[in-house]
């Protein structure tokens, strides 16, 4: 069974530019997740989708960051514009379904974002 | 809401030593523990997860953890670490019926040494 797939794998932007990231989930997986790790720290919550309906987003910075999932399969995630604090590996993760928070979630490898 | 601490940042051993890496979570409503492990430029892989019936959970790697409610911990151990174990270890929680959204501690960095 393929993994979560992620590209690119690095990226590396001046601020005030735009980036977008890709997600491809596990087959089947309705539920879809973007986190962003910030070095030193754990994984933080973006963006949570149902199939293509957003489930939670509240930790999104919606004057910055939007994402979106066409047909609830892959995913973008996309900063414009970016800043230096936006330095931070992407990792989307997915699952079967969230039934309450009893599925695993398995991740991508991530993408790392420096922005200078 | 829920939340995680990780009590060590850094945990150096030497190969063939048992290993504890310690995590407390907070939470107004029951909770799933998770620990993930990272290595070095790769995504999180699951290493074992408590959802209700025994508090002794096992896991992949020969790693095992304990769920205490009383003391609110979710304590990783390993009766003998290898080399391969170095990596970043994340706790994590998730509210039951809270759609699955993880919260992780901020990671303990295992350092195994020959």
């Amino acid at each position: 069974e393929a993994g979560v797939a992620q590209s690119p794998r690095y990226k590396i932007i001046e601020k005030r530019q735009s980036v977008a990231f890709w997600c491809n989930p596990i087959s089947g997986h309705a539920t879809l997740y973007w986190y962003q790790q910030i070095l030193g720290q754990g994984p933080k919550l973006l963006i949570q989708f149902q199939n293509n309906g957003v489930v939670d987003d509240s930790q999104l910075p919606k004057d910055r960051f939007s994402a979106e999932r066409l047909k609830g399969v892959d995913s973008t995630l996309k900063i414009q514009p970016a800043k230096l604090e936006d330095s931070a590996v992407y990792l989307c993760a997915s699952s079967l379904r969230s039934l309450g928070g009893r599925t695993e979630a398995f991740f991508g490898q991530g993408t790392r974002l420096t922005v200078v | 809401a829920q939340s995680v601490t990780q009590l060590d940042s850094q945990v150096p051993v030497f190969e063939e030593a048992p290993v504890e890496l310690r995590c407390n979570y907070s939470s107004s409503v029951s909770v799933y523990l998770f620990w993930y492990v990272q290595y070095p430029n790769q995504g999180l892989q699951l290493l074992l997860k408590y959802l209700s019936g025994s508090t002794l959970v096992k896991g992949i790697n020969g790693f095992e953890a304990e769920f205490n409610k009383s003391q609110t911990s979710f304590h990783l151990r390993k009766p003998s670490v290898h080399i391969s174990d170095t990596a970043e270890y994340f706790c994590a929680v998730s509210g039951q019926n809270q759609g699955g959204k993880l919260i992780f501690g901020q990671g303990t960095e295992l350092s195994v040494k020959p």
